[in-house]
């Protein structure tokens, strides 16, 4: 069985400073590595993800995440934040050889301060 | 390219009354497609999965039920609606790559 923990359920920060979003997983096998944004009222729109080599992945809007398989964690950062990345954010996980189907964590809510 | 539709955009629906929510694919032949629920702004809950015409699997027991009449229709429905019904469902579909592409979703207010 997998899971996903999001450690923070909130995180206020002011424009231009840096934010970490954390994650950490748990799961018996190889694992792959997604995040999502979700703004408000709307569906969930893949930021990154990680299946395989380099552990630090580059994606939309300035993200990266890194993956660190020693403390099962896939931590999500930028350097710096604008008001328009006020959204929810959601880590989720996959077991290589499963049924493709993630397991979501519960989300962490970034709030970007003017 | 790949997209995926979801209607309607808003619903509010009395107890008790059926339900039809409607998802449907292009771009993509036989993808794997999923329901689920966020209750209360947070959290996904899985409710049905399919990987083919006619393949229905559910994680969740409860009043609705989903069905795949076409390799790219997903369709979520309900006899009668209960309050607890209410919340934002997203309809979504995977590829190989292992990511998902979610629709815009559906507010389902149930009054």
């Amino acid at each position: 069985a997998q899971s996903v923990t999001q450690l923070d359920s909130q995180v206020p920060v002011f424009e231009e400073a840096p934010v970490e979003l954390r994650c950490n997983y748990s799961s018996s096998v190889s694992v792959y590595l997604f995040w999502y944004v979700q703004y408000p009222n709307q569906g969930l729109q893949l930021l990154l993800k990680y299946l395989s080599g380099s552990t630090l992945v580059k994606g939309i809007n300035g993200f990266e995440a890194e993956f660190n398989k020693s403390q099962t964690s896939f931590h999500l950062r930028k350097p710096s934040v604008h008001i328009s990345d006020t959204a929810e954010y959601f880590c989720a996980v996959t077991s290589s050889g499963g049924s493709y189907i993630p397991t979501f964590g519960r989300g962490t809510s970034l709030i970007v301060h003017p | 390219s790949q997209t995926i539709h979801q209607w309607p955009a808003t619903l509010v629906q009395p107890v008790g009354s059926p339900l039809s929510l409607e998802c449907t694919v292009e771009g993509t032949s036989n993808p794997n497609l999923y329901w689920y629920r966020q209750a209360a702004g947070r959290g996904l809950q899985l409710l049905f999965y399919s990987v083919g015409i006619g393949q229905i699997s559910s994680e969740v027991p409860q009043n609705l039920s989903a069905s795949r009449p076409q390799d790219r229709q997903f369709i979520l429905s309900s006899k009668k609606l209960l309050l607890s019904d209410s919340g934002f469902y997203l309809c979504a579909w995977s590829d190989k790559n292992y990511g998902y592409t979610f629709g815009s979703g559906t507010r389902l207010t149930v009054v």
